[in-house]
């Protein structure tokens, strides 16, 4: 069965920090891949979503994902975090073949510090 | 564009009563609405698949007989939740593809059920 991991459940950081959350998938065939941001009491809104192209895919609000085939990975990026982007973030795979669903990974819980 | 409600946003009923959760999409057509739960700090997990006038598909383990889904229209997807239970409390969150764009999810913004 199809499967996606996310290996860090918690991340806290400092304003201006870094960001890198990972995203593996377990699928040998076509994928289409997203990740999706959730606010504290808010609904899932995409950040970005990779079909196909160019494997590094920019999304809103300077996030940035890479998608590396060869190690079934697509990691979320962003070079400077604010303490607005204190959300929960999910990777999803959404199997090419005809039932488009979306398999989520279980999500990682970031916490900026101002 | 591609905006999905659902309604109620909250709802607490008593062990053994239905609820019914409502899931719209306001500006298009939906060629397929799935539904999901959330459980408290865990992801999403699918439920089912529905296709306006015809059958829902139910993913393992999903009691079919229990969670009905009635998806009537092209803008209206039900999920009724019979003889709920304590176990059945979860946020229950509804996404919705449109026509040529069918690899892209838009989702709800999800219905907290608390079952007393």
């Amino acid at each position: 069965a199809q499967s996606v991991s996310q290996h860090n459940h918690h991340v806290i950081l400092s304003e201006a920090a870094s960001l890198e959350l990972g995203c593996n998938y377990s699928y040998g065939g076509t994928v289409n891949l997203f990740w999706y941001v959730q606010y504290p009491g808010q609904h899932l809104q995409l950040l970005l979503k990779y079909f196909s192209g160019d494997p590094l895919v920019k999304g809103i609000k300077g996030f940035e994902a890479e998608f590396i085939k060869s190690k079934f990975s697509f990691n979320l990026r962003k070079p400077s975090v604010q303490w607005s982007d204190t959300a929960e973030y999910f990777c999803a795979v959404n199997v090419l073949d005809s039932s488009y669903k979306l398999i989520f990974g279980s999500g990682t819980r970031l916490l900026v510090r101002p | 564009g591609a905006v999905v409600s659902q309604h109620p946003s909250w709802v607490i009923c008593k062990s053994g009563t239905s609820v019914k959760i409502e899931c719209r999409s306001l500006d298009f057509q939906a060629t397929t609405m799935f539904w999901y739960r959330q459980f408290p700090k865990q992801s999403l997990m699918l439920m089912a698949t529905s296709n306006e006038g015809s059958k829902a598909t139910y993913e393992q383990g999903v009691e079919k007989d229990k969670f009905l889904i009635n998806h009537a229209s092209l803008t209206l997807s039900t999920l009724t939740v019979t003889s709920a239970h304590p176990e059945d409390s979860s946020f229950y969150i509804c996404s919705a593809t449109r026509a040529g764009s069918v690899d892209e999810q838009y989702f709800g913004p999800g219905t907290r059920l608390t079952v007393t």
